[in-house]
């Protein structure tokens, strides 16, 4: 069965700051992976996606991430960290199926200092 | 910018009474979702709807859970009988394809079972 582990429920870094929110994944066959941020009271937005083309992903908002195969990995970054940035971030993975279904990690919280 | 909308954005309800929750998924898209997220957990998988039938549900879509889409537009998850455990923020997704294909997710609405 598919999963997906986020390590650190919150992160919290100085405005300015390198971001980096983890992210791996189990999956038996190459997976869909993506990253959705949450803003309070707000729906899930996309932030970007891997779906086995690139394995570094350029998202919005200058969040990147890189797929490693080797490592089930599936981690976000961002150089500098914006105060607009906090929020909380899910990694998901969909799986070649019947019906490409998501399946979330926990979330971590970024809190970014001022 | 197209948008799935979802109403209402909260709902209170008696345990053990009905509820609908309704969505409008983007216009062009084919296929749709339901999530919900208990506080503090997981963003998790309840159903997905394709060419007028569910295409796959999880263990949480038991009985008490039933989805239509009545006309063209609209999206409706029903549950029958509400529990406490029900009490959740349920967000409904659209997609135009299957696959790598972005999910659009919905504002949410909270449900407070009482």
């Amino acid at each position: 069965a598919q999963s997906v582990t986020q390590l650190g429920s919150h992160v919290s870094v100085s405005e300015g700051a390198l971001v980096l929110l983890r992210c791996n994944y189990s999956s038996s066959v190459p997976p869909y992976l993506f990253w959705y941020v949450q803003y309070p009271n707000q729906g899930l937005q996309l932030l970007l996606k891997y779906t086995s083309a690139a394995t570094l992903v350029k998202g919005i908002n200058g969040f990147e991430a890189e797929f490693k195969k080797s490592e089930t990995s599936f981690h976000l970054t961002k150089p500098s960290a914006h105060m607009s940035d906090a929020a909380e971030y899910f990694c998901a993975v969909s799986e070649k199926g019947s019906s490409y279904k998501l399946i979330f990690g926990s979330g971590t919280r970024l809190l970014v200092r001022p | 910018e197209p948008e799935v909308t979802q109403t209402p954005s909260h709902q209170v309800t008696q345990m053990g009474q009905e509820v609908i929750l309704r969505c409008v998924p983007i216009s062009n898209h084919l296929y749709f979702y339901w999530y919900r997220q208990i506080l503090g957990q997981k963003v998790e998988f309840l159903v997905s709807f394709y060419n007028n039938e569910i295409s796959e549900k999880s263990e949480i879509f038991d009985d008490q859970f039933s989805v239509e889409r009545p006309d063209g537009s609209n999206f409706t998850l029903k549950i029958r009988s509400t529990k406490l455990e029900d009490s959740a923020m349920y967000f409904c997704a659209s997609s135009e394809l299957r696959g790598g294909n972005e999910q659009f997710f919905g504002p949410g609405t909270r449900l407070t079972v009482l």
